[in-house]
């Protein structure tokens, strides 16, 4: 199992510009989530899913966008990146919502000039 | 909505040694777990260790033990033998089973071991 995969490792954009960053887990698992890092305040939840066609909205959603269309994949959006966008991006999942354990990805760390 | 507090952001500690890392939470929820994450500069987070609220013994793995006082809502890590491998951020973490099942994490301490 390859678990949790993010691509890419590391990205520059400039404001205004919209990008996908992918997440892919290979572990059937129900509940997808998406988090970002900044310094100084943990992870802080952006997006999450707890199944195929379900997704709601974390504790700092605007300005991202989710979909859910296969168990295995969560991509999440930027529409039109800002510097405050500036961050490192985990994807995570565990096998259903109220299961305990969760997985990471490596993350993605992302640029907005 | 549940929060996690550390409130300390660096900590050092000399190889071998022993330190405590200090974590409170809040939560109207009575089914709760919580967790530990090491974040080594590789950027990954490593699950260090767990706690199910309804288990009174204290977890332990290895050299990495909890003190988990629910009444006082604290939930603090020890590491014994520090290595310098040891050395990351720390993340206390809190999932409650109720509503959204949301991971909420505390800010993080930065541990530096000294040889």
């Amino acid at each position: 199992n390859a678990g949790v995969t993010q691509t890419p490792k590391f990205q520059v954009l400039k404001t205004g510009q919209s990008m996908t960053l992918q997440c892919a887990q290979d572990m059937n698992h129900e509940y997808m989530s998406w988090y970002r890092q900044d310094p100084g305040m943990g992870l802080r939840l952006i997006h999450y899913s707890v199944g195929a066609g379900i997704t709601d909205q974390g504790e700092v959603p605007n300005g991202y966008n989710v979909s859910r269309s296969t168990t295995e994949d969560f991509p999440l959006r930027l529409l039109s990146a800002a510097p405050s966008q500036t961050s490192v991006y985990f994807c995570a999942s565990r096998l259903a919502a109220g299961y305990n354990e969760q997985f990471f990805g490596p993350g993605t760390r992302l640029t907005v000039l | 909505a549940q929060t996690v507090t550390q409130s300390q952001p660096e900590m050092s500690v000399q190889e071998a040694e022993t330190v405590t890392l200090s974590c409170t939470y809040d939560t109207s929820e009575s089914d709760y777990y919580l967790f530990w994450y090491k974040q080594p500069p590789s950027r990954q987070m490593i699950l260090v260790i767990r706690q199910e609220a309804y288990k009174q013994q204290n977890a332990t793995e290895n050299r990495f033990s909890v003190n988990f006082q629910k009444a006082a809502k604290s939930f603090s890590l020890k590491i014994s033998d520090s290595q310098l491998g040891d050395a990351a951020m720390y993340f206390c973490a809190c999932l409650t089973g109720a509503g959204s099942y949301q991971l909420t994490f505390g800010k993080g301490t930065k541990l530096s071991v000294i040889p």
